[in-house]
């Protein structure tokens, strides 16, 4: 069955820099990728998504990276703020199947 | 406001004492579905509906119930909980059954005891 890896599992950064977050799939019949951001307390978040007949989707200062060949897929956040600290999860589906969550990333912007 | 409604976010039971959590979704949506979030486990899947009377297993069924007798709601029973089902709960829904983002509702902390 299909298989998410996400890396890293904690990610430190600056206020105003930039934040990546990189996924891996098994199973490349996947075709569909969303992305989630849980803050404390709360239930995770779509942010963004992206399917397979696309290699790269951006929403203001979030943007998602696809490579199929590699199997694998990112999520960009671009001038962070303190707001974007939570806890991330990619999450990868077949057709026809369920999702398949990766571990989740906790993402802290320090001021 | 399109959101799904989970009731009660915080629960403490004792072992045995049957208990239903509830989701409701205001946004037609066909597909369902009841994940379980564990410290180093992620979230796992416990069942799912793909519309109204289909219902299906996820990864960890074990102890749960569910039904979907109309599109709107979608609660997890639990007949005789056991400590180890201390978790966070959160219902999702999703337009269609499969490719499609979920939303999620704001989660139930529930704790056995």
């Amino acid at each position: 069955g299909e298989n998410v890896e996400q890396h890293p599992s904690t990610l430190s950064v600056q206020e105003g820099d930039s934040a990546v977050i990189k996924c891996t799939y098994s199973d490349s019949a996947s075709n569909y990728f969303p992305w989630y951001k849980q803050e404390l307390g709360k239930g995770p978040q779509l942010i963004i998504d992206i399917r397979s007949n696309v290699g790269e989707k951006k929403d203001q200062r979030i943007a998602v990276t696809l490579n199929k060949t590699a199997k694998h897929f990112s999520l960009h956040i671009t001038e962070t703020q303190p707001e974007d600290s939570a806890v991330y999860f990619c999450a990868a589906s077949i057709h026809g199947q369920n999702f398949v969550f990766g571990p989740g990333t906790r993402l802290s912007v320090l001021p | 406001e399109a959101q799904v409604t989970q009731n009660p976010r915080y629960l403490i039971t004792v072992t045995g004492k049957k208990l239903t959590v509830t989701c409701s979704q205001n946004m037609n949506h066909e597909y369902m579905s009841w994940y379980r979030q564990d410290p180093g486990l992620g979230l796992r899947q416990i069942y799912y509906s793909m519309n109204v009377e289909v219902t299906d297993k996820g990864d960890v069924p074990e102890g749960y119930k569910v039904s979907r007798k109309e599109k709107r709601n979608f609660p997890l029973i639990l007949e005789s909980p056991s400590p180890n089902q201390t978790s966070l709960y959160f219902c999702a829904s999703s337009p269609k059954a499969f490719g499609y983002g979920y939303t999620f509702g704001s989660g139930t902390r529930l704790t056995v005891v």
